[in-house]
C-alpha cells in the first residue's frame, strides 16, 4: 500500500543527545514536511523540501535538522540545541508544494526526553 | 499572512445529535480552505477541502463545509454524529496562489460524542 512511514512511534532521548526520526514516503510526492505538535497548540511547520537535495526551514526550525538526499527519504534530528523537544512529530508529503495540494500525514512519533 | 481561528477547543455532543465546529480565517486574497480529522495517537487525514466552484463541499462520512466569503468561514457540521466521529478536527488555510504556499493550521477542536 502506498503511504507514508515514520519510525520509530515511541522514543525516549536523554538530554544532551541527538535522536533521528525516519520518515519514508512511496507516494512519488516531490514535496515532504516535518510539522510538530504540542497539546492546544496546532501544527507547527519545522522543515520543508520541495525537491531532492533542497530544504527550506518553516516557522520552529531552531535545534532541528535535515536532509534530502532521495525523494523517498526526509529524515528530520531533533539536537541538542532543541529546549523543549518532548512533542509527537507529524510528517508529511504532497504531491507538489502548490497551496491547493492535499497534504498526505504519517502515523506520527513522540519523542519524550527523559 | 494568513491565520485560522478554531472558535472551540472542545466540542462534547451525544449520539445522533447535530454538530457545528467552527472556522474563521484571515487572509487578505484568495484562500483554499480544509478541515483534517485526527483520531487518537494516528496522523491527520483529509476529511474536505475548498479550492473553487460550489462554496459547499462534502466529505464521504457525512461531514460538509461551506465556504463563507463574506464572513471569512469555512464552518464543518454533520446532522447526526456517531461515537466513531471523536476525534480532533483542524481547520487549514492557504494562499490560493500559483507557486509554494504555506499551508496554516488552527489549534484543532476536540470532538466528544458520549452515547
Amino acid at each position: 500500500d502506498g503511504g507514508i512511514t515514520q519510525s520509530p512511534k515511541y522514543l525516549f532521548r536523554k538530554e544532551g543527545q541527538n535522536v533521528t526520526l525516519s520518515c519514508e514516503q512511496n507516494l512519488n510526492h516531490d514535496a515532504m514536511y516535518w510539522y510538530r505538535q504540542d497539546p492546544g497548540q496546532g501544527l507547527r511547520l519545522i522543515y520543508y523540501s520541495q525537491i531532492v537535495n533542497d530544504f527550506q526551514k518553516g516557522d520552529i526550525a531552531e535545534g532541528y535538522s535535515v536532509s534530502r538526499e532521495k525523494k523517498e527519504s526526509f529524515p528530520l534530528t531533533v539536537t541538542s540545541a532543541q529546549k523543549n523537544p518532548t512533542a509527537f512529530y507529524l510528517c508529511a508529503s504532497s504531491l507538489h508544494r502548490d497551496s491547493g495540494n492535499t497534504i498526505y500525514f504519517g502515523e506520527g512519533s513522540w519523542l519524550t526526553v527523559v | 499572512a494568513q491565520s485560522v481561528t478554531q472558535l472551540d477547543s472542545q466540542v462534547p455532543v451525544f449520539e445522533e445529535a447535530p454538530v457545528e465546529l467552527r472556522c474563521n480565517y484571515s487572509s487578505s486574497v484568495s484562500v483554499y480552505l480544509f478541515w483534517y480529522v485526527q483520531y487518537p495517537n494516528q496522523g491527520l487525514q483529509l476529511l474536505l477541502k475548498y479550492l473553487s466552484g460550489s462554496t459547499l463541499v462534502e466529505s464521504i462520512n457525512g461531514f460538509e463545509a461551506e465556504f463563507n466569503k463574506s464572513q471569512t468561514s469555512f464552518h464543518l457540521r454533520k446532522p447526526s454524529v456517531h461515537i466513531s466521529d471523536t476525534a480532533e478536527y483542524f481547520c487549514a488555510v492557504s494562499l490560493a496562489q500559483g507557486g509554494s504556499e504555506k499551508l496554516v493550521f488552527g489549534k484543532g477542536t476536540k470532538l466528544t460524542v458520549n452515547p
